[in-house]
């Protein structure tokens, strides 16, 4: 079974702070796809990062980077210099093409960044 | 592309009435998904289809609810009869399976109400 864990159901920061979000998945795939989606309180899923498994190196998407390990299937998201606009809601998500591309999502993450 | 578009944006309905939540993919992505968000639940995946072919549903939580996908730009989710227990944000996704990590690109939600 697939799984995906965000243990942290809300979580703020300083405006121009660096904040963490955490995410553990589970699965016996060697090949997937993992994602950070980003829901503001227009309620779109907007997508923040993507990661390869097969690739070694961090995704980095200007202020927002991954931290990926991959034995300890732990895949965090980091803001940095945290912004106003940035307080939404944030989903972990994990996509193998084995499960027919099935998208598994976290129970996300409440970020509220404090001016 | 307009992106993924749904309809209605807000629904409220009595106890009891049919209602029908529409969805049109992006041209072209094969993949199809149907989600549902509570504070209390998070996402939820309803259902999946494939080349407009349903491949799970084990997330349908009762008879109540039905999904169809009849083309490939054009999908529905009833629930009949309705009950306040489904009052939630309905999303559909789609994706192109096959592309290299593609992401799920979501419409903008339904949001249902039943009184």
């Amino acid at each position: 079974a697939q799984t995906v864990t965000q243990s942290q159901p809300e979580m703020s920061v300083q405006e121009a702070e660096t904040v963490t979000l955490s995410c553990t998945y589970d699965t016996s795939e060697n090949n997937y796809y993992l994602f950070w989606y980003k829901q503001p309180p227009s309620r779109q899923m907007i997508l923040v990062i993507r990661q390869e498994a097969y690739k070694q190196q961090n995704a980095t998407e200007n202020r927002f980077s991954v931290n990926f390990q991959k034995a300890a299937k732990s895949f965090s998201l980091k803001i940095s210099d945290s912004q106003l606009g940035d307080t939404a809601m944030y989903f972990c998500a994990f996509m193998t093409p084995n499960t027919g591309n099935q998208f598994y999502f976290g129970t996300g993450t409440s970020l509220t960044v404090i001016p | 592309d307009a992106g993924v578009i749904q309809s209605p944006r807000h629904e409220v309905t009595e106890m009891g009435q049919e209602v029908t939540l529409r969805c049109k993919p992006i041209s072209g992505h094969n993949s199809l998904f149907w989600y549902r968000q509570t504070m209390m639940r998070g996402l939820e995946l309803l259902i999946y289809f494939n080349n407009n072919v349903p491949i799970d549903d084990s997330g349908m939580p009762e008879d109540r609810f039905s999904a169809k996908m009849p083309n490939a730009s054009f999908s529905t989710l009833k629930i009949q009869p309705s009950e306040p227990r489904d009052s939630a944000v309905y999303f559909c996704a789609s994706a192109l399976e096959g592309g290299a990590g593609t992401e799920a690109f979501f419409g903008q939600g339904t949001r249902l109400t039943v009184v």
